[in-house]
């Protein structure tokens, strides 16, 4: 089944550790987001990727950067991690920018920070 | 801003009774409209979207939701809960093309009481 895979589910880092979180998809869809979901609350988009054009939100912090190797793969570098980062990260796909915008979400990794 | 509201943070019901979760959009451009579902520890699953074909749109798990241009509202509703319906529903618009990225509502967590 096509689909979109976070690995690891569960990250646990200290206080100031870089940490990379990966995201792989079989959609071969053009676009990649990811989101930071604090404990109930919504989805807050990072950033995205149209193919390897990277588009920041603008109050995404310094802290958060992205990379996309190639077409099925994406990954989160939280460079200095600090408390408040700790959250789930949910990596999402479009298959463009036409359309309804439908995405198609992985099951998150949950990040914890000590 | 283009924003989301989702009345009720918290809705309860009782086995068998009727799910009402309400959604409205602050536009006079009808967007494309979707409600995600998330279990604890996952990712959003879609239960449904609206891209202007049928006003009513049904989805997985017994959903389905109404678009009512007259009340900017995409309201979901299932029949009879389950217990498996514990869960939370997010609402979401997107416009498309390059500004389509999703729109969240804050959620409303669901309850089902035995």
């Amino acid at each position: 089944d096509a689909m979109v895979i976070q690995n690891p589910r569960y990250q646990v880092t200290q206080f100031g550790k870089p940490v990379t979180l990966s995201c792989s998809q079989t959609l071969n869809h053009n676009v990649m987001y990811w989101y930071q979901q604090k404990s109930s609350q919504a989805p807050k988009l990072l950033f995205h990727y149209y193919d390897k054009d990277f588009n920041n939100e603008a109050d995404t912090p310094d802290n958060f950067q992205s990379r996309r190797p190639n077409t099925s793969f994406c990954f989160l570098d939280i460079r200095s991690p600090g408390l408040g980062d700790a959250a789930m990260y949910l990596c999402a796909t479009s298959r463009d920018y036409e359309g309804s915008g439908e995405q198609f979400f992985g099951p998150g990794t949950r990040l914890t920070v000590l | 801003a283009q924003s989301v509201t989702q009345l009720g943070s918290h809705v309860s019901v009782s086995e068998g009774a009727l799910v009402l979760l309400r959604c409205n959009y602050s536009s006079s451009v009808p967007p494309y409209l979707f409600w995600y579902v998330q279990y604890p520890n996952q990712g959003l699953q879609l239960l449904l979207k609206y891209t202007s074909a049928a006003t009513l749109v049904k989805g997985i798990n017994g959903f389905e939701a109404e678009f009512k241009k007259s009340e900017t509202s995409f309201h979901l509703t299932k029949p009879s809960a389950h217990m498996s319906d514990a869960a939370e529903y997010f609402c979401a618009v997107s416009y498309g093309g390059s500004q389509g990225n999703l729109i969240f509502g804050k959620g409303t967590k669901l309850s089902v009481k035995p």
